[in-house]
């Protein structure tokens, strides 16, 4: 997984603009990967998810891009609202049906400018 | 569906005192739950997988005796700080995984929070 910093890296845009939020992994043998949403104060919210034989999926305002080639997921939000402001985290899960331990990237917080 | 509760919410306690986290799956039973920790502006560690009927399991690092995890059932774990410091201040969050063909694999539902202050 990736290393926990002290620092969230910070994305902020204007109300109404896409956001996109990266996130690379380092395990080659992950084969799912969800994003989160951490409200302050709050436990981490599912957003949407991927398995490691696709590389989109769309939900309601949001995007999941994986590229395996160079371990890369993007989360993109269409339309954002202030209510998207929050940390968003990226994590990854490995192969097999056992495997239920996640691993979370450093996160990204991400405001929304009114 | 998938709702996870937290209990409490914030806790405040003196050095040397144990205070007890409940975690509850609200809708659904869950043989696996997992306790993590995360301080302030940074991403969440796991620290042990909680096994209904069985012991938990720590991740390196982390005091078994220290934190001691009981799964007594299929809809609750509880995590005990014990003879709690300063040190141990921090957010705990613990998530839980609805049984096998009840959703997406891995999927996992987290409670609130909670928020540890030890003076």
């Amino acid at each position: 997984g990736e290393s926990v910093g002290l620092h969230l890296p910070t994305l902020s845009v204007q109300e109404g603009d896409n956001s996109i939020i990266n996130c690379a992994y380092s395990n080659s043998a992950s084969d799912y990967f969800i994003w989160y949403k951490q409200e302050s104060g709050k436990g981490p919210q599912f957003i949407i998810d991927i398995r490691s034989n696709m590389d989109k999926r769309q939900g309601q305002r949001v995007t999941v891009l994986l590229n395996k080639t160079v371990k890369h997921l993007s989360l993109q939000i269409a339309a954002t609202q202030p209510g998207d402001s929050a940390v968003y985290f990226c994590a990854e899960t490995g192969a097999g049906a056992g495997s239920y331990q996640l691993t979370f990237g450093k996160g990204t917080k991400l405001s929304v400018i009114p | 569906g998938a709702v996870v509760s937290q209990h409490p919410s914030w806790v405040i306690c003196k050095s040397g005192t144990s205070v007890k986290i409940e975690c509850r799956s609200l809708d659904f039973q869950a043989t696996t739950m997992f306790w993590y920790r995360q301080f302030p502006k940074q991403s969440l560690m796991l620290m042990a997988t909680s096994n209904e009927g069985s012991k938990a399991t720590y991740e390196q690092g982390v005091e078994k005796d220290k934190f001691l995890i009981n799964h007594a059932s299929l809809t609750l774990s509880t995590l005990t700080v014990t003879s709690a410091h300063p040190e141990d201040s921090s957010f705990y969050i613990c998530s839980a995984i609805p049984p096998q063909g009840e959703g997406p694999k891995n999927i996992q539902y987290f409670g609130a929070g909670t928020r540890l202050s030890v003076l």
